[in-house]
């Protein structure tokens, strides 16, 4: 059974642009969560989609942005970056918010 | 607002010894608890996952155990080998968080 799987790996951009990350969970999960994990605050919620439909949102400015496919693949995009926003960009997929999550690889992403 | 502490922040250990790795959560209203394992510049792999209900969950030489009424869970590896080396984490969701609430890790380092 394939894993999540996270696209681009590594990005580097520029102050003021935007990126779009992918994740494709695994096969027959429903929830797609994401996370920002960088050294100071660690690992921070960014937001949760459940069949095609935000669920859950974290404390995170309106730059931050994501949706889901019916597929259940989910994109995340970020717009105006900051150089704050360099992190580990994390999805996790589940069948459901309380079940057992599993993370994909991460995308790396560099702000400069 | 849950908060989630894993002590020690550090561990180095030598090969062949058993360990403890401790992690307390504010919340007891909890739904589950799941450990995770990181290794350097990757994304999480999920270790044991326990339901409120439980007690204690085994895989292999990792046993879980948790006490929702004092807020502790407790991660022992046996027989530790240099392989274990990773940061472990701890995360909890449930009640009115609807989100993995992680704490911040706790480095593991199995010296030869």
């Amino acid at each position: 059974k394939a894993g999540v799987t996270q696209t681009p790996r590594y990005l580097i951009k520029t102050r003021g642009q935007q990126v779009t990350l992918s994740c494709s969970p695994i096969s027959g999960h429903r929830s797609v969560s994401w996370y920002q994990q960088t050294p100071g605050q660690g690992l921070q919620f960014l937001f949760e989609y459940f069949s095609e439909t935000q669920r859950n949102k974290g404390n995170f400015p309106g730059r931050f942005s994501g949706r889901q496919f019916s597929n259940s693949r989910s994109e995340m995009n970020v717009s105006t970056l900051e150089l704050g926003d360099s992190a580990l960009y994390l999805c996790a997929s589940s069948f459901g918010t309380y079940y057992e999550q599993y993370f994909g690889p991460g995308t790396r992403l560099t702000v400069t | 607002k849950q908060e989630v502490t894993q002590i020690p922040a550090a561990l180095s250990v030598p090969e062949g010894e058993n360990l403890v790795l401790n992690c307390s959560f504010t919340d007891s209203a909890i739904y589950n608890l799941q450990w995770f394992r990181q290794d350097p510049g990757k994304g999480l792999t999920s270790l044991l996952l326990i339901q409120s209900s439980q007690r204690e969950q085994t895989s292999g030489r990792l046993n879980a155990s948790l006490d929702k009424s004092s807020g502790r869970s407790t991660l022992y590896i046996a027989a530790s080998q240099p392989g274990d080396s990773a940061t472990y984490l701890c995360a909890v969701i449930g009640g009115s968080n609807y989100k993995l609430t992680f704490g911040k890790g706790t480095l593991l380092t199995v010296n030869p």
